[in-house]
């Protein structure tokens, strides 16, 4: 099993220019989520999908739109993209979602710089 | 809003030293979780904990969840180069909550 894997691992955008970052899982979890990670602010949740063809706003998704087309991809995109979208993405999946035996597996993160 | 604090934000330390990490809250949680997290990696969970006063081992480390359900502890003991990493406690707030991570504890150990 490969996990949770990310594309692409690095990405250079300028302002104003669109991307799409693409999730996939093949642990057949029902819930995926999008977090940002910035320097000194721990891990920040974007948007959330509880199953297929379902998604939700997290803390920060100003800027960001999400589609769970498929169980086993989890996109994030960006219209127009800002320097202050610069960060550190990760996508994570989840079985027995909100309960206390959750556990999130993550992605090896996608490396966004916005000019 | 819930807020999850982390101290020390850094730590250095020599190998072979102990250290602990504090993580707190401003309410109390349903369970709160640790993980470590490599450069150029993602996040990995080490323990979950959800009982007051409950302690936890994994080798050289201990986590320690308090009485009243709003802080906890990770505590290293004799440190080595490979515990080097950034640690996360995350913590849900009521069944079905999302998890709420702390701002990270930047760990360097060396040999």
């Amino acid at each position: 099993n490969a996990g949770v894997t990310q594309t692409p691992k690095f990405r250079v955008l300028k302002t104003g220019q669109s991307m799409t970052l693409l999730c996939a899982q093949d642990m057949n979890h029902e819930y995926m989520y999008w977090y940002r990670q910035d320097p000194g602010m721990g891990l920040r949740l974007i948007h959330y999908s509880v199953g297929e063809g379902t998604t939700a706003k997290g803390e920060v998704p100003d800027g960001y739109n999400v589609s769970r087309l498929k169980k086993q991809n989890f996109l994030l995109g960006l219209e127009s993209a800002a320097p202050s979208q610069t960060s550190v993405y990760f996508c994570a999946s989840s079985y027995a979602p909100g309960t206390v035996q959750e556990t999130q597996y993550f992605g090896p993160g996608t490396r966004l710089l916005v000019l | 809003t819930q807020l999850l604090e982390q101290s020390p934000q850094f730590l250095s330390i020599q190998e072979g030293e102990n250290l602990t990490v504090y993580c707190n809250s401003s309410s109390v949680f349903s369970s709160l979780q640790w993980y470590r997290q490599e450069p150029g990696e993602g996040p990995v969970l080490l323990v979950t904990v959800v009982t007051g006063g409950e302690v936890k081992k994994l080798k050289r480390l201990t986590f320690q969840f308090g009485d009243a359900r709003k802080d906890s502890s990770l505590h290293i003991t004799a440190a080595q180069p490979g515990d080097t990493g950034l640690y996360l406690c995350a913590a849900t707030y009521n069944q079905g909550g999302k998890l709420i991570f702390g701002q990270g504890t930047e760990l360097s150990v060396k040999p």
